[in-house]
Order: C-alpha cells, then sequence, then structure tokens
C-alpha cells in the first residue's frame, strides 16, 4: 500500500514567520513529488515540485527533498494570511500515471 | 489562472437524470485526468486518458462514464448518480510522460438530488 502522510494540522503560525509543511511517504520508488495549496471551495493548485534531493526554491517558497529518509517539506517564510489554505502533498512514480495525495495539512496564518 | 477549463461550474441534477461534465485545456498536453474531491479529503482519480486512450480507469461504477473526442477535449457523462456521489469533479491534464506535473481545472460542483 503506498501512502503519503501528512498532518492535518491546522498548523498555526503568526504573521511573518516560516510555516514548515512536512510529508513522508513509503514507497521508495516515489521520483516526482508536489505541493499543492487548496484554498476553501476551490481547487488544488500547484505549488511547488521537485524531482531531486535538496532543496527548491520560488520566492517565499522552498520545498526540500531527502529521499534517504523519504521526507517532504515545504517551507513558507514571511508567512501571509492569503497563505492561509490546506497544503496537499502528492507523490508520482515515473511509470505512473497516478499521483499519490496526502490527506492534507492545513495552515491557519494568524495576522 | 488555470489553463485548464470546466463547465459547468456547478450542476444540480437528478438521480434519473443524464448530464455530462466538460474539460478543455489548450497547453498541448496529452494526458488528462478526472479526480473526484468530497469534503476534506483529498482528490481521488477517477480515470486517466493518455494520448486520448484510456489509461487508467480506477474501478469507477459504471454511472460514470468518460470520453475523450480529441487530445483538448474531456467529457464525463452521468447517469442515474446517487447523493452520495456528490462531490466536486476536477479535471486535470499533464504533459505526455507519467510523474509529470498536473495541473487542475477549477472544478465542477455536483450535487445530486
Amino acid at each position: 500500500q503506498k501512502e503519503v502522510e501528512q498532518n492535518s494540522g491546522p498548523l498555526s503560525v503568526p504573521e511573518g514567520a516560516i510555516a514548515s509543511l512536512n510529508c513522508t511517504y513509503s514507497d521508495r520508488g516515489s521520483q516526482s513529488f508536489f505541493w499543492y495549496r487548496q484554498y476553501s471551495g476551490k481547487s488544488p493548485e500547484l505549488i511547488m515540485f521537485i524531482y531531486s534531493n535538496g532543496d527548491k526554491e520560488d520566492g517565499r517558497f522552498t520545498a526540500q527533498l531527502n529521499k534517504a529518509s523519504q521526507y517532504v517539506s515545504l517551507l513558507i517564510r514571511d508567512s501571509q494570511p492569503s497563505d492561509s489554505a490546506t497544503y496537499l502533498c502528492a507523490v508520482a512514480m515515473d511509470s505512473s500515471y497516478k499521483l499519490i495525495f496526502g490527506s492534507g495539512t492545513r495552515l491557519l496564518v494568524r495576522p | 489562472d488555470t489553463e485548464v477549463t470546466q463547465t459547468p461550474k456547478h450542476l444540480v441534477m437528478g438521480m434519473t437524470n443524464k448530464k455530462s461534465l466538460k474539460c478543455e485545456q489548450h497547453m498541448g498536453h496529452r494526458a488528462m485526468y478526472w479526480y473526484k474531491q468530497k469534503a476534506k479529503k483529498p482528490p481521488e482519480l477517477m480515470f486517466v486518458y493518455s494520448y486520448e486512450k484510456l489509461s487508467i480507469n480506477e474501478s469507477v461504477p459504471s454511472r460514470f462514464s468518460p470520453e475523450c473526442p480529441n487530445s483538448s477535449l474531456l467529457n464525463l457523462h452521468l447517469h442515474a448518480l446517487q447523493p452520495e456521489d456528490s462531490a466536486l469533479y476536477l479535471c486535470a491534464s499533464s504533459p505526455s510522460a507519467p510523474g509529470n506535473t498536473i495541473y487542475f481545472g477549477e472544478g465542477s460542483w455536483l450535487t445530486v438530488v
């Protein structure tokens, strides 16, 4: 059973702080890793993708991948109330079109 | 803004109705997907089309019937649905290879009464 685990939260951080969202996965064959943001009542929006070990930065967002430990994380610097949403971690293998989603972490950024 | 367009945004249908959800993308992607999402749950894969051929059917009941008329269009035909089928239906697309990034449309909210 391929699984992706996330803490459901809510993760509450003050405005301006760093929010750290974590995700672990069970299948060592996983190759592609994605973070989606989903506002209540809206569809998932791609935030970051990462394929290689290490860090990948895009603006206030940094994705971190550690394949040996089977975890991927998302850091949000200078968190804003508009970042309040559910963040979905998703994992894929190069041999499959199927994305395995975690259950999502709800982030709340307090003004 | 998403480049995957879904219509209608909202649909209310009776259990005896036949309706269709439509999806269009103009990104040249060759894989298209239907996902179903219930409240406070992650999206669940229903179908994948690759190069206009059905590649994955996640054991979806036959009251849901997908169709891919061409590489830009994807339909989901609905017939004899149950109230528990009420959900957000998400269309998505990705470039040709498995493992590529998947982009979602805005979704169609379906209510079965």
